[in-house]
């Protein structure tokens, strides 16, 4: 089944304490991409990647940081959260292009 | 920065009722692409229609695309409860970058 996962679905944290939330595609997408949701503003996105090895700021970029080493994956790293990094959070990927496909999210709490 | 903008940001009908929502952007596009989100779920996307195209339909849903007005519609025939959800709007960005509007929440009734 071509599917796009997050891992954790669901993680509650502290200020500071490094994390990293996990996204893998099993389409063979050259196309990735990290967006948050909060209230009120929508999507934004975060990160995207063009293919391995090729990464480039989204519109709020601040504060994370991502890889891709694989093609298929294409972790976003949040080196010292903060409360504001509270958010619901989604990895999606595509063809050049194409539709985007959307992982189920993972829902942040920084306390 | 957001490219798309929906409007209206909510909207109340009848199961049976056609619901229409807009989406207007400010650059000129590729193509625009329409989701439906569950809620706090993943988006699903429902349909693509390129620059070119002036009107595309999929089962229930109709999509137009006025490129000298930078605007589109979606239309969602005979809505069902089921058809409760926020719908997006989405145009690229440097070829695949999508730009989200901020949605319209559609509530059907029964």
């Amino acid at each position: 089944e071509a599917q796009v996962t997050q891992n954790p679905r669901y993680l509650i944290t502290v200020t500071g304490k490094k994390l990293t939330v996990t996204c893998s595609q099993n389409m063979n997408h050259e196309y990735m991409s990290w967006y948050r949701q909060d209230p009120g503003l929508g999507l934004r996105q975060i990160y995207y990647s063009m293919n391995v090895e090729v990464t480039d700021k989204g519109d709020v970029p601040e504060g994370y940081k991502v890889s891709r080493k694989e093609k298929r994956n294409f972790p976003l790293i949040l080196e010292s959260p903060s409360p504001n990094q509270t958010s619901l959070y989604f990895c999606a990927s595509s063809g050049l292009g194409d539709e985007q496909y959307f992982g189920p999210g993972t829902r942040l709490t920084v306390t | 920065s957001q490219q798309g903008e929906e409007d209206p940001q909510a909207l109340s009908i009848q199961e049976g009722e056609n619901a229409t929502m807009n989406c207007s952007y400010k650059t000129s596009i590729n193509n625009l692409q329409w989701y439906r989100q569950n809620s706090g779920r993943g988006l699903v996307h429902l349909i693509l229609i390129r620059s070119n195209e002036r009107e595309k339909h999929s089962g229930r849903l109709r999509v137009t695309l006025d490129t000298s007005k930078k605007s589109s519609s979606l239309l969602i025939t005979a809505s069902r409860a089921a058809d409760t959800a926020s719908y997006f709007c989405a145009t690229t960005r440097g070829g695949t970058a999508l730009i989200f509007g901020k949605g319209t929440t559609l509530s059907v009734s029964s």
